[in-house]
């Protein structure tokens, strides 16, 4: 089974330019979730989807930062303008809630690495 | 406070020894606690779900102590593959997840 897809893997951009993450979740999970990782700040929520709607994007750090969820196979992370303070791990990872297995998880995409200059 | 607190490490550990990682949290109406795994330059993986009674799964065992808001998680006779980040990680909403920084364990020959 094909896991959570993210593209791209790495990215490297200057200040200013626009980045935008995709991401394409489990087929049949109806949550979606964006984190960004640091080793400052280790792994932080920015934004999650629950049946392509956006619940809670209080971890988006500013204005900059904008997620769309059109349908259930795909979201994007847009970071318009880039800033150097922006460079970390974005990971994807979704979830089909508590299901049959009465287990929650969360399964991660394998992370896009940006690198703002 | 930080909501969920970890020793960040490294443990350096020879094969075949027993260790155990502590977390604190901070929010009593926490509701569902997890131990991930992450290894290095990789995405998190759940290693176990974590309960009030005690759960162990081969040589992973997980505790809970509700009223001093702790998780415990005790690896027993180490290989070298346990070598990795593990995150202790706490739910309480009823899908958002709080991660802690981890704990880095170095299992050498």
């Amino acid at each position: 089974d094909a896991g959570v897809i993210q593209s791209p893997r790495h990215e490297v951009t200057e200040m200013g330019q626009e980045v935008t993450l995709r991401c394409k979740p489990i087929s049949g999970h109806n949550s979606l979730f964006w984190y960004r990782q640091t080793m400052m700040r280790g792994l932080e929520l920015l934004i999650y989807f629950n049946n392509n709607v956006p619940i809670d994007d209080s971890g988006m750090p500013e204005d900059r930062f904008s997620a769309k969820m059109p349908n259930a196979s795909f979201s994007t992370l847009k970071i318009q303008p880039s800033e150097p303070r922006d460079s970390a791990v974005y990971f994807c990872a979704s979830s089909s809630g508590y299901g049959t297995s009465g287990r929650y998880e969360q399964y991660f995409g394998p992370g896009t690495r940006l690198t703002v200059t | 406070r930080k909501e969920v607190e970890q020793d960040p490490g490294p443990f350096n550990v020879p094969e075949g020894a027993t260790v155990a990682f502590n977390c604190t949290y901070s929010n009593s109406a926490s509701q569902s606690f997890f131990w991930y795994r992450q290894d290095c330059r990789k995405e998190p993986k759940l290693l176990m779900s974590v309960y009030s009674s005690g759960n162990e799964d081969g040589r992973f065992t997980a505790q809970l102590n509700r009223a001093s808001q702790y998780i415990s998680l005790l690896i027993r006779d180490s290989k070298l593959s346990d070598s990795a980040t593990y995150l202790c990680v706490v739910r309480k909403g009823y899908s958002t997840l709080t991660f802690g920084k981890g704990t880095m364990l170095l299992v050498s020959p």
